[in-house]
């Protein structure tokens, strides 16, 4: 099965932009992966962000955003707050006869 | 309102088994597809299973043939049957649909 890769950790400033990346070990990624950002603070579950790349739940904040960026996909955090600071996490969905999906390795944001 | 509640995880002896619930509210359980999430201690998220309104089910290798997902239309719940447990099965357990995902339930496999 696939192997999605995502950076270890960032170091944001607070009122600063981040982004963060998925990649896939299979090729680029595609809007076929409808790929999914998830939001994980430490003692609770994960909260959906984003899901088919670009679309927002209801809660998420305006000064998050989803896209495909140079065969990944990509999450940019724009004006960094606080309570920002988490791990995140990307799902991305692979097809075919026996489909299966895969979590990205995380990434820990620090807004400091 | 969607609503997911984990049920059924606990202390299991390595080799065991054990039947996670998940009883959803809000939307139909046999409509969607539903799938499987798990957490080590410390570590990242795993996907493990899903199943698909038309009753498909797929797994990740790690749990393949060992674990088998089902649901109870009846009852509006999603099943997770865990056999032969290892250590490294230890984990929040969580169900999700789609967007929508329950507050986990615990697994600990030690003896």
């Amino acid at each position: 099965q696939a192997v999605v890769t995502q950076e270890p950790s960032l170091t944001v400033s607070p009122g600063g932009t981040v982004t963060l990346t998925c990649g896939s070990s299979t090729g680029p990624v595609t809007s076929g992966h409808y790929p999914y950002w998830f939001q994980q603070k430490p003692g609770q579950a994960p909260m959906t962000l984003i899901y088919d790349t670009s679309n927002k739940d209801s809660w998420t904040p305006a000064r998050f955003s989803g896209s495909l960026l140079g065969g990944k996909a990509a999450l940019t955090l724009s004006g960094a707050q606080p309570e920002d600071e988490a791990d995140y996490y990307c799902l991305l969905f692979y097809g075919g006869a026996r489909p299966y999906s895969v979590f990205g390795t995380g990434t820990k944001v620090t807004v400091l | 309102e969607v609503q997911l509640l984990e049920s059924g995880g606990g202390l299991v002896q390595p080799g065991g088994s054990l039947r996670l619930s998940c009883a959803a509210s809000g939307f139909t359980v046999s409509s969607n597809y539903m799938t499987w999430v798990r957490q080590a201690p410390g570590k990242g998220l795993e996907w493990l299973s899903v199943l698909y309104s038309g009753d498909s089910k797929y797994y990740a290798d790690s749990v393949k043939g060992r674990f088998i997902t089902s649901r109870d239309n009846s009852k509006n719940t999603l099943y997770l049957q865990m056999n032969s447990l290892r250590a490294e099965d230890t984990a929040v357990y969580y169900c999700a649909r789609g967007r929508d995902w329950g507050q986990g339930t615990l697994v600990t496999v030690s003896s």
